[in-house]
């Protein structure tokens, strides 16, 4: 069974170019989290969903950072616009029904480079 | 908030020798996971303890879960390269969320 899928692995590009992340969860997984890790913060939970539904944002930095779930096997995390701050490794991760806390499963990653 | 504090931020062992890493609470915790994430990977599952007191084995791997459910250790045995990377306990931060501390990065010279 295929992991938590990421796209894309790499991106660099532009301070003030809009840019989006992808992720596909586990097939059956409910729950979806978006992660940040920077060598400084460490990793920062920025926003998780539940059924598709956004639980908890409260750690998305600021208003240029946005998330979405249309269905049960997509999200996405878009920075718009993109800030030479926000180069950052972004994780996708996500965890089964069940209980409240589970193991998480997480995808590969996107490295971000904002030049 | 909650707050999950790891120690030590760094470890250099030499190959053959051990390594702890500890893991404190604020609050009490419904249980606690443990995280190994290879130098330029993700994060990867390695255990949970639930129990107060509990004592896991995984190979050169122990980990405990201490009495007051308020902290948690990682010990590794005669560390080897394969070892490198970072370790990452994790609690739950309420509703579906789980809280990580900041890791322990462990060196291992050959």
């Amino acid at each position: 069974d295929a992991g938590v899928i990421q796209s894309p692995r790499h991106e660099v590009t532009e301070m003030g170019q809009e840019v989006t992340l992808r992720c596909k969860p586990i097939s059956g997984h409910n729950s979806l989290f978006w992660y940040r890790q920077t060598m400084m913060r460490g990793l920062e939970l920025l926003i998780y969903f539940n059924n598709n539904v956004p639980i908890d944002d409260s750690g998305m930095p600021e208003d240029r950072f946005s998330a979405k779930m249309p269905n049960a096997s997509f999200s996405t995390l878009k920075i718009q616009p993109s800030e030479p701050r926000d180069s950052a490794v972004y994780f996708c991760a996500s965890t089964r029904a069940g209980a409240p806390v589970d193991t998480q499963y997480f995808g590969p990653g996107t490295r971000l480079t904002v030049l | 908030g909650q707050q999950v504090m790891q120690i030590p931020q760094y470890q250099h062992v030499q190959e053959g020798e051990d390594f702890t890493t500890y893991c404190n609470s604020s609050t009490t915790l419904s249980n606690i996971q443990w995280y190994k994430q290879r130098p330029g990977g993700h994060p990867v599952f390695l255990i949970q303890l639930v129990k107060s007191g509990e004592v896991k084995k995984q190979k050169r791997l122990t980990f405990q879960f201490g009495e007051a459910k308020k902290n948690s250790s990682l010990h590794i045995t005669a560390t080897q390269t394969t070892d490198v990377g970072t370790y990452f306990c994790a609690g739950p931060g309420g509703g579906f969320k789980t809280i990580f501390g900041a890791g322990t990065r462990l060196f291992v010279k050959a």
